[in-house]
């Protein structure tokens, strides 16, 4: 299984505020998602990236994907309280699995 | 309705009993998963199917067991429980083709004393 390392573990930031996190491989995948989980529910996608530089807007939250394809982040612009919860990468290994890294947990302060 | 739906939502249990939860889902994908989550830890593969007939083991298969009863459902045993069971475990589908994008039950809270 490929690791992918997750920074920082935890945030917590004012509303208002702007964050980016990262997640991080020294391997290459065919593509990255990121889910956000919410405590007692499951992970809910939020987007996938498959090409190498590769930038996706879902209203305040941007994603990009590393020229590479090891390496991608996350950008809230003006974070919300509903922007809190657990960020999850996951890289698509090559035998139709996904490996997950260990998470963001981001904390928006009202 | 949920499109994967997840049960028991909540069990305690004692060591050495077996038990079996169940995952059934309503969006017509051949492939399911069941990870479980540890603090720390992440998300972690048990096991996997990508079609009825197709059963595979993840990373920590051992002292867990699944069947895959029809396309639409996919139950995890653990055949004698211990502690270091405990966790909260989510099933999840995937449809062939579609980048392995995966949808998550709401998860099982197991707590073996």
């Amino acid at each position: 299984t490929q690791l992918l390392e997750q920074s920082p573990q935890f945030l917590s930031i004012q509303e208002g505020e702007n964050l980016t996190v990262y997640c991080n491989s020294s391997s290459v995948f065919s593509s990255l998602q990121w889910y956000r989980q919410e405590p007692g529910e499951g992970p809910v996608l939020l987007v996938t990236v498959v090409t190498g530089g590769e930038v996706k807007k879902l209203k305040r939250l941007t994603f990009q994907f590393g020229d590479a394809r090891k390496d991608s982040s996350l950008h809230i612009t003006a974070a919300q309280p509903g922007d809190t919860g657990l960020y999850l990468c996951a890289g698509e290994e090559g035998n139709n699995r996904l490996a997950f890294g260990k998470g963001n947990q981001v904390v928006v302060i009202p | 309705d949920a499109d994967v739906t997840q049960t028991p939502r909540n069990r305690i249990t004692k060591t050495g009993k077996r038990i079996m939860l169940e995952c059934s889902q309503t969006k017509g994908h051949d492939r399911m998963y069941w990870y479980r989550q540890d603090p720390g830890l992440g998300l972690r593969l048990i096991y996997y199917s990508f079609d009825v007939k197709d059963i595979n083991k993840g990373e920590i298969s051992d002292g867990y067991s699944v069947s895959r009863q029809a396309q639409a459902k996919f139950s995890l045993s653990l055949e004698s429980a211990i502690p270091n069971q405990t966790a909260l475990y989510f099933c999840a589908t995937s449809a062939t083709g579609r980048l392995n994008e995966q949808y998550f039950g709401p998860g099982t809270r197991l707590t073996v004393t």
